[in-house]
């Protein structure tokens, strides 16, 4: 059963302390793997799509990275505007859903 | 383009009762997705159209769910005879066939009393 797994579940930084979120999975022959961002009470904003190991995308002060096994997501000198939950998700080659982790909580304090 | 819609953005219903939620799409997206998200959890998939077609269904969606999309543009999203734990925030989503980057709408958000 495809499956995904988050952390760490919350994560308090200083404005600039930069860190890495942590997207585990397993997948049935792997489609694509998905980061979003969500603030209260909205939906998920995309990211990025990584489709392959060894795959890096880069958007302001995120990057993300894919291996066979995992996905980082890393933030660089975060600002307070990062706060937010950040989710990941796959998506095997057998279907059209995809499956979400249960997202990492980000508050970043200036 | 102003990305997807949902209607009504909150819904305060008595348990028992029928809803129907609304879901205008990207207008030149051909696929459209459901989805459940609970407090502290991420979205579940629920179902999912290509055109009007609803070409996949979770085990989720129980008989009291039924969802429509006519003539391959709107969607609906109905549960009948709503249950206290059918309380969640319910998301759609569209995307083009090729592109697998969904976007989400701002989601309706029902609360069963």
């Amino acid at each position: 059963e495809d499956q995904v797994t988050q952390s760490p579940e919350a994560l308090r930084l200083q404005e600039g302390e930069s860190s890495s979120l942590n997207c585990s999975y397993t997948v049935s022959g792997l489609r694509g793997l998905f980061w979003y961002r969500q603030d209260p009470g909205k939906g998920p904003e995309f990211l990025f799509t990584l489709y392959s190991a060894g795959e890096e995308k880069e958007k302001e002060r995120l990057k993300a990275t894919l291996t066979k096994k995992e996905s980082f997501l890393h933030i660089t000198a975060p600002k307070p505007e990062d706060s937010a939950t950040y989710l990941c998700a796959v998506q095997g080659r057998a279907t059209n859903k995809l499956i979400f982790g249960t997202g990492t909580l980000l508050a970043v304090q200036p | 383009d102003t990305g997807v819609s949902q209607n009504p953005r909150h819904k305060i219903t008595k348990r028992g009762q029928n809803v129907t939620f609304r879901c205008d799409p990207i207008s030149e997206h051909n696929r459209l997705y459901w989805y459940r998200q609970t407090l502290g959890q991420g979205p579940e998939f629920l179902t999912y159209f290509q055109n009007e077609a609803q070409l996949e269904k979770s085990r989720l969606l129980s008989d009291r769910f039924s969802a429509e999309r006519p003539k391959g543009s709107f969607s609906t999203l109905e549960i009948q005879r709503t249950e206290q734990g059918d309380s969640a925030m319910y998301l759609c989503a569209s995307s083009l066939s090729g592109n697998y980057g969904y976007t989400f709408g701002s989601g309706t958000r029902l609360t069963v009393v």
